[in-house]
């Protein structure tokens, strides 16, 4: 099993739809969980820090699900700016961050 | 200039070159990070640097040598290079390496080929 794992997509919603990405991870002993945001060509930059009550940032609502070992990004009333990848991350239980390989969104008018 | 910066954004070079990527960060941090990103593989971490000492080392081949002058500065020097060796390579910088959810800045990258 891999050590992170992400649906690569893509996925191909219409501007103000909702959609939902997941992530699973293999190391329970993980403690900190981000989700990254990689437009094409660019550096990944940090989106939102996942915690274990859940947040929320705008449209963007993270969940932290430690027994079944996923975390989860909602996105809601999509923008055509929304288009990227998004990178979910955890940290391999000694602090080295590990990287999934990205979900592609695109956003469509 | 702020945040982190890379130079040079673009390299192509043969088999046999020696070259060199430099990473600097403007942001007061203490770790920072090389990472190899190939297509439709995720980001793989090489090196960590903590207060200029390497911290990590992850199973990289010794064609790629790191070095940390100072905590501000990063280096990549490359010798005798694989075509497999091509990718975007990334360079980061955090608070610390310990501390937890510890945010990553990321530079934007040198886009790397070997002929």
């Amino acid at each position: 099993r891999k050590e992170v794992e992400q649906d690569p997509g893509p996925f191909n919603v219409p501007e103000g739809a909702t959609v939902a990405f997941n992530c699973t991870y293999s190391n329970s002993a993980s403690q900190s969980f981000f989700w990254y945001r990689q437009d094409c060509r660019k550096e990944p930059k940090l989106l939102m820090s996942v915690y274990s009550s859940g947040n929320e940032d705008g449209r963007f609502t993270a969940q932290l699900n430690r027994a079944s070992q996923y975390i989860s990004l909602l996105i809601r009333d999509s923008k055509l700016s929304d288009s990227a990848t998004y990178l979910c991350v955890v940290d391999s239980g000694t602090y080295k961050y590990i990287f999934g390989t990205g979900t592609r969104l695109k956003v469509l008018a | 200039e702020t945040g982190v910066t890379q130079t040079p954004r673009h390299l192509v070079m043969g088999m046999t070159n020696k070259k060199s990527l430099k990473c600097e960060q403007h942001l007061g941090h203490n770790a920072m990070y090389w990472y190899k990103q190939s297509a439709k593989k995720p980001l793989e971490l090489m090196f960590v640097y903590n207060f200029k000492e390497q911290t990590e080392n992850n199973s990289v081949p010794s064609r790629f040598s790191p070095e940390c002058p100072n905590s501000s500065h990063l280096f990549l020097h490359l010798h005798t290079l694989q075509p497999e060796d091509s990718a975007l390579y990334l360079c980061a910088s955090s608070h610390d390496w310990v501390s937890s959810y510890n945010e990553q800045f990321f530079g934007p990258g040198t886009r790397l080929t070997v002929l």
